[in-house]
């Protein structure tokens, strides 16, 4: 069975400033996809980006990109240019390539990220 | 429609009591999927429906938990005989069935169950 370690159940950051999020995650397969979700208050999971496995490139969305160490089984989430609406929940997620294992998410237990003005 | 509806937003029930909590995927979604978030187990799978096969309902955690999706399209979570343990937040998701990353999955804003 697959599963998400994230550390760091609590994270701060000023204003404008950069944050790392860190996690890793356990597997035996080659084809997987993993991805991190942010949960306002408001309990709405929404995707902020995601990685696939084959891919080595690292994955950017605006001010959010990845380091993706596939041998490490590392995944780590940075915030660039932080600001009041990304203080959240963040969750790291992995789900299986492979049909036979479905397509369940996986979570991690999440970091509270807060942003101080 | 636009997003993931779930309803009601927050049930408080009495322990023993049966309740039901409901989701509207996305319009086109054929993928369903439930997930139970509580203090003390995080995140956890629960159900999942894809079209017309046979749901994998592997993260039940007992037999007080069913699921049903009519017409391939609206999913009732019900749970009977509520214990206190059943106190979370339930969310549903949606996606897209196929390769690659075609099944994002997109959540709805929840249910928060409480049982007194």
């Amino acid at each position: 069975a697959q599963t998400v370690t994230q550390s760091q159940p609590e994270m701060s950051v000023q204003e404008a400033e950069t944050v790392t999020l860190s996690c890793t995650y356990d597997t035996s397969e080659s084809d997987y996809y993993l991805f991190w979700y942010k949960q306002p208050p408001s309990r709405q999971m929404i995707l902020v980006i995601r990685q696939e496995a084959y891919k080595q490139q690292n994955a950017t969305e605006n001010r959010f990109s990845v380091n993706f160490q596939k041998a490490a089984k590392s995944f780590s989430l940075k915030i660039s240019d932080s600001q009041l609406g990304d203080a959240a929940m963040y969750f790291c997620a992995y789900r299986s390539g492979y049909e036979t294992s479905g397509s369940r998410l996986t979570f991690g237990e999440g970091t509270q990220l807060t942003v101080n003005p | 429609g636009a997003g993931v509806s779930q309803s009601p937003s927050n049930k408080v029930t009495e322990k023993g009591k049966d309740v039901e909590l409901r989701c509207d995927p996305i319009s086109g979604h054929t993928a369903l999927y439930w997930y139970r978030q509580s203090l003390g187990q995080g995140l956890e799978f629960l159900i999942y429906f894809q079209g017309n096969s046979a749901p994998d309902k592997s993260g039940l955690p007992s037999d007080r938990f069913s699921a049903e999706r009519t017409g391939g399209s609206v999913s009732t979570l019900t749970i009977q005989r509520t214990q206190q343990e059943d106190s979370a937040v339930y969310l549903c998701a949606s996606s897209l069935v196929g390769g690659g990353l075609k099944n994002i999955q997109y959540f709805g804003a929840g249910t928060r169950l409480s049982v007194l």
